[in-house]
């Protein structure tokens, strides 16, 4: 069935620097993919999404890469900061046209 | 401001007891979903409602079921609740088919269950 698997669940950084996040998805029908971030206690936001006819996409410090022949994307973000510390869930539109998410990461930016 | 809006925010009740959970949206979408949140488990799908006549199963829908009252109202039932039904449910919103927002999820604040 779909499925869409995220590593790792936990990531800790020292502020400033790089975290990346993975996601490998199964319906190989699925062209796009979104990131949310959830802070404590908050609803998921959309941060970046890319789209299957694209293989990279940034957005200030954070970018999405895709590689739709071995079926994975990564959330890389760049000069990480206290306020990057949330969970990230990564995302897949399926081809019943619905989004199936990602188990999560916990990213913990340590000042 | 055009929101999603879940009520109620928390509710304890007991097993065996029917529930339900509403949400109402503002932002004038076509698409309406429900997902569950557990801890480590991210954001699973319950049912999705593409408009008014359009509901569709997600991924773990036993147990729960669905009403699109109007294109603005999409409530979740649990007709007889049980304990591995605790978790944090959210409501969903999209824009329809062909448009550029087609699957961007504007989410509610969450509903908070806990099933005794």
């Amino acid at each position: 069935g779909e499925n869409v698997e995220q590593h790792p669940s936990t990531l800790s950084v020292q502020e400033g620097d790089s975290a990346v996040i993975k996601c490998t998805y199964s319906d190989s029908a699925s062209n796009y993919f979104p990131w949310y971030k959830q802070e404590l206690g908050k609803r998921p936001q959309l941060i970046i999404d890319i789209r299957s006819n694209v293989g990279e996409k940034k957005d200030q410090r954070i970018a999405v890469t895709l590689n739709k022949t071995a079926k994975h994307f990564s959330l890389h973000i760049t000069e990480t900061q206290p306020e990057d510390s949330a969970v990230y869930f990564c995302a897949a539109r399926t081809s019943y046209d619905k989004v199936i998410f990602g188990p999560g990461t916990s990213l913990s930016v340590i000042p | 401001d055009a929101d999603v809006t879940q009520t109620p925010r928390n509710r304890i009740t007991k097993t065996g007891k029917r529930i339900m959970l509403e949400c109402s949206q503002t932002k004038g979408h076509d698409r309406m979903y429900w997902y569950r949140q557990d801890p480590g488990l991210g954001l699973r799908l319950i049912y999705y409602s593409f408009d008014v006549k359009d509901i569709n199963k997600g991924e773990i829908s036993d147990g729960y079921s669905v009403s699109r009252q109007a294109q603005a109202k999409f409530s979740l039932s649990l007709e007889s609740a049980i304990p591995n039904q605790t978790a944090l449910y959210f409501c969903a919103t999209s824009e329809g088919q062909g448009t550029p927002g087609a699957n961007v999820l504007t989410f509610g604040a969450g509903s908070r269950l806990t099933v005794l």
